[in-house]
């Protein structure tokens, strides 16, 4: 039974460009929610999908979006990237039909780099 | 002002020792309060998860308690190990909009 995975693992990219990062929920999860954490700091929520849909948004520009599929996995896609952006991004997933004290379970983020 | 704050933001302890965690919080009312172990590039893994009506959870050598009165919650680990440094990071889960609320974490070091 695979986790949650994301992909890629590394990813170096310079001022401007754009960026999608990937997330595949744990079997049988539905809900995914994307956090950036920078070094340092704890995750900083960005938003949440679930039927496809942002359910809710974090404290980020519009220049940070998302995609849920029919599959349940997601996109994370960052535009205009800033040297800001050069965090750890997480994804992770659940399912909302369950309990609401169950975990949330993380993948081992993305690395994104920004020069 | 943070609404989990966490101390210390680092700590240094010998193999077989033990060692608390704090963590203080702001957000009220909460869902749960939660800890998660994090390695370093990794991703957080649940240790505990603690509604407003319990005082303890223990995952092995990990115990963590809540006070709902003064806001606080420990972490405490028994007969530390090498495996054990990580960052271990509390998290309170807002009723109202759903969305867990991350300490900055606390950075332990096990040296043996």
């Amino acid at each position: 039974d695979a986790g949650v995975t994301q992909s890629p693992t590394h990813l170096i990219k310079t001022r401007g460009q754009q960026v999608t990062l990937r997330c595949s929920p744990k079997s049988g999860h539905d809900t995914v929610s994307w956090y950036q954490q920078a070094l340092g700091q704890g995750p900083q929520f960005i938003f949440q999908y679930y039927e496809e849909e942002e359910r809710q948004r974090g404290n980020f520009p519009d220049r940070f979006s998302g995609h849920q599929f029919p599959n349940y996995s997601s996109e994370l896609n960052v535009n205009a990237l800033l040297l800001g952006d050069s965090a750890l991004y997480l994804c992770a997933s659940s399912f909302q039909g369950g309990d609401s004290n169950q975990p949330q379970h993380f993948g081992d983020g993305t690395r994104l780099s920004i020069l | 002002k943070n609404q989990v704050e966490q101390s210390p933001q680092s700590l240094i302890i010998l193999e077989g020792k033990n060692c608390t965690l704090q963590c203080n919080y702001t957000v009220s009312p909460f869902s749960n309060l939660r800890w998660y172990k994090q390695d370093t590039g990794r991703g957080p893994v649940s240790l505990t998860i603690m509604t407003f009506s319990e005082n303890t959870k223990s995952n092995g050598r990990y115990t963590a308690t809540l006070d709902a009165d003064t806001k606080q919650s420990s972490l405490h680990i028994t007969a530390s190990q090498l495996s054990d440094s990580a960052s271990y990071i509390c998290v309170v889960s807002d009723p109202y909009s759903d969305k867990l609320i991350f300490g900055t974490g606390t950075r332990l070091q096990v040296f043996p």
